[in-house]
């Protein structure tokens, strides 16, 4: 299984930044796994902006969910980010990530991000 | 949200060295937690997961322990290609979490 990220390397600022993730190797149509977008400005860690979990429903960062939809189109086998009202701070490359689990020594069922697109860079500037 | 803390921010060791990372976080997650590591200029890798539980292909020189809210990743001996960057994240409840991370440098 592969991802890939596209989309535009150049957002103004105050506009919508749109970003496909392309599952190849497998399919989308699976309640197996959360597929989810995660981002890093430069020289900085990495923030988990959010998810669509197996069962459709969405999940986001507490200090984006008011800017950002994720939404996934098995007939695409794709994943999408958009994040509203950008500014210089959403300067970040982009990943997305297949999220899958398993019942852990524990007996936890635990969640973990096992694949990783290559990450797409996005510059917000005029 | 549950905040994800890692000490040191970043290490300097040798190649042989044993080295150990610690992830905090502010409530317990039992076992819900995940080590990776990032090298520069690459995604994120997945090492361990379930706070002990070594993903397919990683090394058994890594190792990850702990639960509740003190964790741990150690390398029992250096190797030059782990001299990178690694992260810890909860997978305990959304918003997903993850540490500052913590750089690895040769000294």
């Amino acid at each position: 299984l592969q991802l890939q990220e596209s989309g535009p390397g150049l957002v103004k600022p105050s506009e919508a930044l749109s970003l496909n993730c392309t599952v190849s190797g497998g399919s989308l149509n699976s309640y197996t796994y959360h597929w989810g977008w995660i981002r890093q400005s430069p020289g900085k860690g990495l923030e988990w902006i959010g998810s669509v979990y197996n069962d459709g429903s969405p999940y986001y960062s507490s200090s984006l969910k008011s800017r950002v939809t994720i939404s996934v189109d098995a007939s695409q086998n794709q994943i999408s980010l958009r994040l509203r009202s950008v500014t210089a701070a959403d300067t970040a490359i982009y990943y997305c990530a297949r999220e899958t689990g398993n019942i852990a020594p524990s007996g936890d069922f635990c969640y973990y991000m096992d694949v990783w697109g290559k990450g797409t860079t996005v510059i917000v500037s005029s | 949200d549950i905040q994800m803390t890692q000490s040191p921010s970043s290490l300097s060791a040798s190649v042989g060295d044993r080295v150990t990372i610690t992830c905090r976080a502010s409530e317990s997650i039992n076992t819900y937690l995940n080590w990776y590591q990032q090298r520069p200029g690459t995604a994120p890798k997945l090492l361990i997961s379930s706070a002990s539980s070594l993903h397919s292909g990683v090394p058994s020189r890594f190792s990850g322990g702990g639960s509740g809210t003190g964790f741990t990743l150690t390398i029992s001996s250096l190797q030059p290609e782990d001299f990178a960057t690694y992260y810890c994240q909860q997978s305990y409840t959304s918003p997903r979490t993850f540490g500052q991370g913590t750089k690895l440098e040769i000294k």
